[in-house]
């Protein structure tokens, strides 16, 4: 199976809002609702950010939201915070009963 | 909360297998959620390797082929991973993870397997 494709990096200055895409096939992201995103910071552990294209889980910040158009998710993060500095992926159910990431992106905050 | 961690060598020689164990503290490994392992090697993206469902049937990724077997022991509380026939390429941060549905809502810290003679 091969990885969802994401920019390789995205960058926007305090208080602005970026978008991350995601682009998978109707195999995955286009098949299923099932598509979530994930930060990590340098050296640790994946946080779950989005489930299901557009769910929160608690204690996530609001200004991450999430949305599906076709093959095709994106992660918008919006007041942008130099805390928000990390790799992001994202996640698909595919039908293979099985799980695909995407490439993941950097985001920068200027 | 309920908490993972991972355990094994942190060293494998090339062609052997690779042991891991993802220990689930502060709840029970039976409660009908499943289990995931993720690698990530140096410098590089998420890689889903396997999962094992509550019922304990099993799924890989497959461009692991047959290499992976996942188990879980209920009397312990754990699951692992066996990889076997390595090489370099095996060589990665490896997480343990809960799904929360169609998503992996819960992680360990991850664990460095080096492959190498």
């Amino acid at each position: 199976q091969s990885a969802l494709t994401q920019p390789a990096s995205v960058s926007g200055s305090p208080g602005q809002s970026i978008t991350i895409s995601c682009t998978g096939t109707s195999s995955d992201i286009g098949g299923y609702n099932f598509v979530s995103w994930y930060q990590q910071h340098p050296g640790k552990a994946p946080k779950l950010m989005i489930y299901d294209v557009s769910n929160r889980p608690s204690g996530v910040s609001n200004r991450f939201s999430g949305s599906k158009s076709g093959n095709t998710a994106s992660l918008t993060i919006s007041g942008l915070q130099a805390e928000d500095e990390a790799d992001y992926y994202c996640s698909s159910y595919t039908s293979s009963d099985t799980y695909v990431f995407g490439t993941g992106t950097k985001v920068t905050v200027l | 909360q309920v908490q993972l961690q991972e355990s094994g060598p942190g060293l494998v020689k090339p062609s052997e297998t690779l042991s891991l164990t993802c220990a689930v503290s502060g709840g029970s490994i039976s409660r009908g959620y499943g289990w995931s392992w993720v690698r990530q090697p140096p410098g590089k993206g998420l890689e889903w390797i396997g999962q094992i469902s509550h019922s304990g049937s099993t799924n890989n990724n497959p461009s692991l082929k047959s290499r992976v077997t996942i188990s879980v022991d209920k009397s312990k509380n754990r699951f692992s991973l066996k990889l076997t026939s390595v090489t370099a390429a095996d060589t990665a941060v490896y997480y343990c993870a809960r799904h929360g549905g169609w998503h992996f809502d819960l992680w360990g810290r991850g664990t460095l397997v080096t492959v190498s003679s």
